[in-house]
């Protein structure tokens, strides 16, 4: 099984900064294989990056994916107060497929 | 605009089985080649896959629940169904379906309580 572990657990930020979200497996996979989800309490998680680097349909162009091998990262630039909420990595190449256990964006 | 709605009991008694349903409206679960799949997600913790399933009825499973999960297809009524037997405390989550990556149900809370 691959794990991810993301870090930090939370991040306390302002609106207008820059978040930057790491996610690291515990094997390497191919990379087009994983995926950012953003979810806030009582909704279902949105899809924000797909294939490591690729935005999905409607998202802000603030967030951005990046990484390759083991070592993933999702960056939000100039936060915006929606922005505030938990972030989980997920890998769909190998089963299991797993998730990160999120980092938290916090105020 | 396709959707999906979980449905089924929000209360399961421990040792019994949760039965939910995901039904997908605005498009034939038929078209494309889409993995429709189970993930839950227990209060203040993370999300958890559970598995999946395809049309053609293959399925893939967590090793951590398979001895205890049944995910099934019903084309004719463009539904896809989770069955978790012998549930226990641990199972109380919010249960996801989803269709790929993007497009996932509202999510429906079950507790396993007495």
């Amino acid at each position: 099984e691959i794990v991810l572990t993301q870090s930090p657990g939370t991040l306390s930020l302002s609106p207008g900064e820059r978040a930057t979200l790491s996610c690291r497996a515990s094997q390497s996979f191919y990379s087009s294989n994983l995926a950012w989800f953003q979810v806030k309490p009582g909704q279902a998680p949105r899809l924000l990056i797909y294939a490591a680097s690729s935005r999905a349909t409607g998202i802000p162009d603030r967030f951005s994916g990046s990484g390759s091998g083991t070592d993933f990262t999702l960056t939000i630039t100039k936060l915006e107060p929606e922005d505030f909420a938990v972030y989980y990595c997920h890998q769909y190449n190998i089963s299991p497929l797993t998730f990160g256990g999120g980092t938290k964006v916090e105020i | 605009q396709v959707q999906l709605q979980e449905s089924g009991p929000g209360l399961v008694k421990p040792s019994e089985t949760l039965s939910l349903t995901c039904t997908v409206s605005g498009d034939s679960i038929n078209i494309g080649s889409y993995h429709w799949s189970w993930i839950r997600q227990p209060a203040g913790k993370g999300l958890e896959w559970i598995g999946r399933v395809q049309t053609s009825g293959d399925t893939i499973y967590n090793p951590s629940l398979k001895s205890r999960v049944t995910i099934s297809v019903d084309t004719s009524k463009s539904q896809f169904s989770l069955k978790l037997s012998s549930v226990t405390a641990a199972d109380t989550a919010v249960y996801y379906c989803a269709r790929g990556l993007r497009l996932w149900g509202q999510g429906t809370m079950v507790t396993v309580s007495s």
